[in-house]
């Protein structure tokens, strides 16, 4: 039972650099989204999918891409790496589909990132 | 605004206390869900609880229990003889019929001194 995977854990960057964070659901979930966790703010969307091919905006999504080619994958590109994105990553996923959404998420071990 | 406030940032009790963290929301849906996650130190988040708004019935799950009232936007998590395991940032999320969205609290960060 894999559930939600993440990779990587840790990941260290530096300003300028791109890289993608990956996150893999095994449960045929139709909705994935990414979260960024920082001090204080709790989980902010960045980006979500209600199903192949489909994604949108959330929160913060500004500094990110993201697309969804298949149902078991929802990368998450960091186009050029700055400072403000240092904190940790989640991916969730959860059964709800693309009219509503209202079913639990099963969230990634998270990543944490550095920008330096 | 926010649409969800948690406005305990860190609450400390003795183990064996009795503690409620709060959980104020903001909608104008009149069907959403609320829910409850808990965030131990290792860093993962559980899943708790979840609760359509059309079920206002107070739910118990041995020490923990959950006291949802519409008519003040409230949906408050007690935990009953507290242990150190219970140690935690407990977040409240809530997302509406209409969107796509899921809103979470700030947390808040419970520690539990044995």
């Amino acid at each position: 039972n894999a559930g939600v995977t993440q990779t990587p854990k840790f990941q260290v960057l530096k300003t300028g650099q791109s890289m993608t964070l990956q996150c893999a659901q095994d449960m045929n979930h139709e909705y994935m989204s990414w979260y960024r966790q920082d001090p204080g703010m709790g989980l902010r969307l960045i980006h979500y999918s209600v199903g192949a091919g489909i994604t949108d905006q959330g929160e913060v999504p500004n500094g990110y891409n993201v697309s969804r080619s298949t149902t078991e994958d929802f990368p998450l590109r960091l186009l050029s790496a700055a400072p403000s994105q240092t904190s940790v990553y989640f991916c969730a996923s959860s059964y709800s589909g693309q009219s509503t959404t209202n079913e639990k998420l099963f969230f990634g071990s998270g990543t944490q990132l550095s920008v330096l | 605004a926010q649409k969800v406030t948690q406005a305990q940032t860190e609450i400390s009790v003795v183990e064996k206390e009795d503690v409620t963290l709060d959980c104020v929301y903001e909608t104008r849906d009149t069907t959403y869900y609320l829910f409850w996650y808990k965030q131990p130190p290792s860093g993962e988040l559980v899943f708790l609880i979840r609760r359509n708004s059309f079920d206002e019935q107070n739910e118990i799950s041995g020490r923990y229990s959950w006291n949802f009232q519409k008519s003040t936007s409230s949906f408050n998590f007690t935990i009953t003889a507290s242990q150190v395991v219970d140690s935690a940032v407990y977040f409240c999320a809530l997302t509406e019929n209409t969107g796509n969205q899921f809103y979470f609290g700030t947390g808040t960060s419970l520690t539990v001194i044995p």
